[in-house]
């Protein structure tokens, strides 16, 4: 079974600043993708970047990117000149590639501090 | 479009009683999922559904929990009889699985419902 983990339960940084947020994962597939979804407090749960294991490039999405290593099961995702609406809950998940049903972390709550 | 819908958006129920969660998926989507979080294990898939048919629903905790999907624009997850461990906040979500390979590439998520039992 695949698992996801998201080894820091809580982080905080000032305005401005970068961060990284890290996750691994465990899974015995080669094809499959890799997700960051974000959850503010209004609970709504939005997809911040998308990863296919198959491509090397790094995914990015404006201040976002990711550091996708393979071989070592490793997707961080890296967000720079951080703002205060940046303050949400972030959860790594993954998908095998050929299945329907994404598999999620517990998380890493990230306060941005003025 | 409006979205995922999801019904009620906050629920209080006494330990011992029955609780239904009502969703309606994106029209056109053929994939439902509900899930569940808690502070403690995070979101956790409990069933999913394609073309209305349940495919996987080894996340299901208990006996106590059922969910059906009568026709491709709703489903309920039901809890029967509900538990304090039950609370948590429950999401479905849906999307559009297509191709060959499968692609789920999106998951559309509604906003929740919080369920706290007595």
């Amino acid at each position: 079974a695949q698992t996801v983990t998201q080894s820091q339960p809580e982080m905080s940084v000032q305005e401005a600043e970068t961060v990284t947020l890290s996750c691994t994962y465990d899974t015995s597939e080669s094809n499959y993708y890799l997700f960051w979804y974000k959850q503010p407090p209004s609970r709504q749960m939005i997809l911040v970047i998308r990863q296919e294991a198959y491509k090397q490039q790094n995914a990015t999405e404006n201040r976002f990117s990711v550091n996708f290593q393979k071989a070592a099961k490793s997707f961080s995702l890296k967000i720079s000149d951080s703002q205060l609406g940046d303050t949400a809950m972030y959860f790594c998940a993954f998908m095998k590639l050929r299945d329907d049903k994404i598999i999620f972390g517990k998380g890493t709550r990230l306060h941005i501090l003025p | 479009d409006a979205g995922v819908i999801q019904s009620p958006r906050h629920e209080v129920t006494e330990m011992g009683q029955e609780v239904t969660l009502r969703c309606k998926p994106i029209s056109g989507h053929n994939s439902l999922f509900w899930y569940r979080q808690t502070m403690m294990r995070g979101l956790e898939l409990l069933i999913y559904f394609n073309n209305n048919v349940p495919i996987d629903d080894s996340g299901m905790p208990e006996d106590r929990f059922s969910a059906k999907m009568p026709n491709a624009s709703f489903s309920t997850l039901k809890i029967q009889p509900s538990e304090p461990r039950d609370s948590a906040v429950y999401f479905c979500a849906s999307s559009l699985v297509t191709g060959a390979p499968r692609t789920n590439e999106k998951l559309f998520f509604g906003s929740g419902t919080q369920l706290s039992v007595l």
